[in-house]
């Protein structure tokens, strides 16, 4: 099982839907989660972090599994903007040995 | 200057040539990191360095060789690359090694 697992999309969504974006991760040790978001050609940029309680910031919200080891990611209301790729991010290793980045989904919003 | 900044943002270079990636953050950070990123592919972590020490060499090939001469700058120097080392390399601070990484824009390195 890879360590960190998205579906690669593209997820091709019209503006003003929501869409949800599930990740699976390998391991139980993992403490810290995070969403980043990558454009084309871009750098990665933080979105949210994801905690235990889950955690809302406007039209996006992020959750945490931990007994079925996923993170979700839900955007309401989407716009043009929103298009990008949605990396899940997770600690390695019970934390010693920075993050672990999955492959992103790539999410189209269409007018 | 704020933030995490990468120099040169564009790269060209021989098999034969020497260069070096330098990169500076400015957010007082403790732990810097350089990262690969392939075309299609996921963001590979290469190296880690956590006060100025390496931590982690996550089975870089040795014709990348990095330095950390404090905690506010990490370098990369390249020497005999081959042309699948063309990507994007990224840098990234934290203030520890779970918190929160911060990327530089990148330098885009083509091979030839």
């Amino acid at each position: 099982r890879k360590e960190v697992e998205q579906d690669p999309g593209p997820f091709n969504v019209p503006e003003g839907a929501t869409v949800a974006f599930n990740c699976t991760y390998s391991n139980s040790a993992s403490q810290s989660f995070f969403w980043y978001r990558q454009d084309c050609r871009k750098e990665p940029k933080l979105l949210m972090s994801v905690y235990s309680s889950g955690n809302e910031d406007g039209r996006f919200t992020a959750q945490l599994n931990r007994a079925s080891q996923y993170i979700s990611l839900l955007i309401r209301d989407s716009k043009l903007s929103d298009s990008a790729t949605y990396l899940c991010v997770v600690n390695r290793r019970g934390g010693a040995d920075g993050l672990t980045f999955g492959k992103g989904t790539h999410l189209i919003i269409q007018p | 200057e704020t933030g995490v900044t990468q120099t040169p943002r564009h790269l060209v270079m021989g098999m034969t040539n020497k260069k070096s990636l330098k990169c500076e953050q400015h957010l007082g950070h403790n732990a810097m990191y350089w990262y690969k990123q392939s075309a299609k592919k996921p963001l590979e972590l290469m190296f880690v360095y956590n006060f100025k020490e390496q931590t982690e060499n996550n089975s870089v090939p040795s014709r990348f060789s990095p330095e950390c001469p404090n905690s506010s700058h990490l370098f990369l120097h390249l020497h005999t690359l081959q042309p699948e080392d063309s990507a994007l390399y990224l840098c990234a601070s934290s203030q520890g090694s779970v918190e929160t990484q911060y990327f530089g824009p990148g330098t885009r390195l083509l091979v030839l």
